[in-house]
């Protein structure tokens, strides 16, 4: 299992401010997903990225991933009440799809 | 139909029963997963099938035991579960081999053993 690491742990804005999440390792990925998971809900899946350098907008949500594709960052604009949850970075891994998921960040965006 | 459907919702078991937990998926998915949750902590996995065939078992304790009737049903069979086994247990499909790799989780079933 390569070494991902997701920062910040915890996350807690006033709606309206802006909020990154970062999901970093050394290895190169050949793809890595979003997901955004509510409390006792299943994650749901936000964006695949899969091309270094790409660039996936979803309404106020920006996502990147890296030109060595080692390394991906979610960016929230204008943070809604609607935005919070447990954000989980996940790299596939290997050739039948396994994901490795980051720590995932807790965010919680108060009114 | 992109949905995978979780039964039952809630379970609430003693160590000496027996319980199923259901998943299922009519996306035409190929692959799927059974993962564990516990509070706080991301999804790990326990079992992949892929074909219908256990192609990977994250060395998961032999009380837990997954099968995989069709392409679209997956079960995980509970026996003598322990305290710490509680926790949420998501399913989820995907198609195998695909560069993309994308998973598609279902609603989960928290399960609680006493």
């Amino acid at each position: 299992t390569q070494l991902l690491e997701q920062s910040p742990q915890f996350l807690s804005i006033q709606e309206g401010e802006n909020l990154t999440v970062y999901c970093n390792s050394s290895s190169v990925f050949s793809s890595l997903q979003w997901y955004r998971q509510e409390p006792g809900e299943g994650p749901v899946l936000l964006v695949t990225v899969v091309t270094g350098g790409e660039v996936k907008k979803l309404k106020r949500l920006t996502f990147q991933f890296g030109d060595a594709r080692k390394d991906s960052s979610l960016h929230i604009t204008a943070a809604q009440p609607g935005d919070t949850g447990l954000y989980l970075c996940a790299p596939k891994t290997d050739s039948w799809g396994k994901l490795q998921f980051g720590a995932g960040t807790q965010v919680v965006v108060t009114p | 139909d992109t949905e995978v459907t979780q039964t039952p919702k809630h379970l609430v078991m003693g160590m000496t029963n027996k319980k199923s937990l259901k998943c299922e998926q009519h996306m035409g998915h190929r692959a799927m997963y059974w993962y564990k949750q516990k509070a706080k902590k991301p999804p790990e996995l326990m079992f992949v099938y892929s074909y219908e065939k256990l192609s990977i078992n994250e060395s998961v304790p032999s009380r837990f035991s997954p099968e995989c009737p069709n392409s679209s049903l997956l079960n995980l069979h509970l026996h003598a579960l322990q305290p710490e086994d509680s926790a949420l247990y998501l399913c989820a499909s995907s198609q195998p081999r695909l560069l993309r790799g994308e998973q598609f989780f279902g609603p989960g079933t928290r399960l609680t053993v006493l």
